[in-house]
């Protein structure tokens, strides 16, 4: 079965840092390029960053810019997001997803909280 | 940086019905465009690729259309378990973005 689980969420104070995690099983994960996706409490989706399935290029949403940083580990089968300078604003609940090529986004983990606050 | 509009924002119909919730970008993406349904507490659910590819496993009363700039996608029969909010995102090129929701709630 193909599958991912995050983790690696928590609460952390304003100007902490987080990393999360993401599994993924039951598919080549090497072979697909990998994303993380959040959702403010109440809010819509926003998409955060992206990867390639060689890990060697990555993009990122402006609001992760220069403060997070994607990458994976294809010998391991899993994905990161380094979080750095966290804001009250990156309060959110993190996916992770499976991109099929420039298609969709078609596995989706149950996804992990990130709670900043003092 | 490519804007996607849905509309409506908020949607109330009876099952049965037929509905549709249009997608605008703010340029032509193509055909690269998806739609996924979220039910409260749970993680998005991909529906329809490409525009009108729709994902395996999902029932047949789901349907999407659309290129360019102007997408739709249409419930044919309205089912209780359609209940959900729905999202339209591009991945024509990065930065990938979402559209704001629309909440298909019961009338």
């Amino acid at each position: 079965e193909v599958q991912l689980l995050e983790s690696g969420g928590g609460l952390v104070q304003p100007g902490g840092s987080l990393r999360l995690s993401c599994a993924a099983s039951g598919f080549t994960f090497s072979s697909y390029a990998m994303t993380w996706v959040r959702q403010a409490p109440g809010k819509g989706l926003e998409w955060v960053s992206a990867i390639s399935g060689s890990g060697g290029s990555t993009n990122y949403a402006e609001s992760a810019k220069g403060r997070f940083t994607i990458s994976r580990g294809n010998s391991m089968n899993t994905l990161y997001l380094q979080m750095n300078s966290l804001r009250a604003d990156d309060t959110a609940v993190y996916y992770c997803a499976r991109l099929d090529g420039d298609y969709a986004m078609d596995v989706w983990g149950q996804g992990t909280t990130v709670t900043v606050s003092s | 940086d490519i804007q996607l509009t849905q509309s409506p924002s908020f949607l109330s119909a009876s099952v049965g019905d037929r509905v549709t919730i249009t997608c605008r970008a703010s340029q032509g993406i193509s055909n690269y465009l998806a739609w996924y349904q979220q039910k409260p507490g749970k993680a998005p659910k991909l529906l329809i690729y490409v525009a009108s590819t729709v994902q395996n496993g999902v029932p047949s009363r789901f349907s999407g259309s659309g290129s360019g700039t102007e997408f739709t996608l249409t419930i044919s029969s309205l089912q209780p378990e359609d209940f959900a909010t729905y999202y339209c995102q591009h991945l024509s090129s990065y930065p990938y973005s979402f559209g704001q929701g629309t909440k298909l709630e019961i009338k």
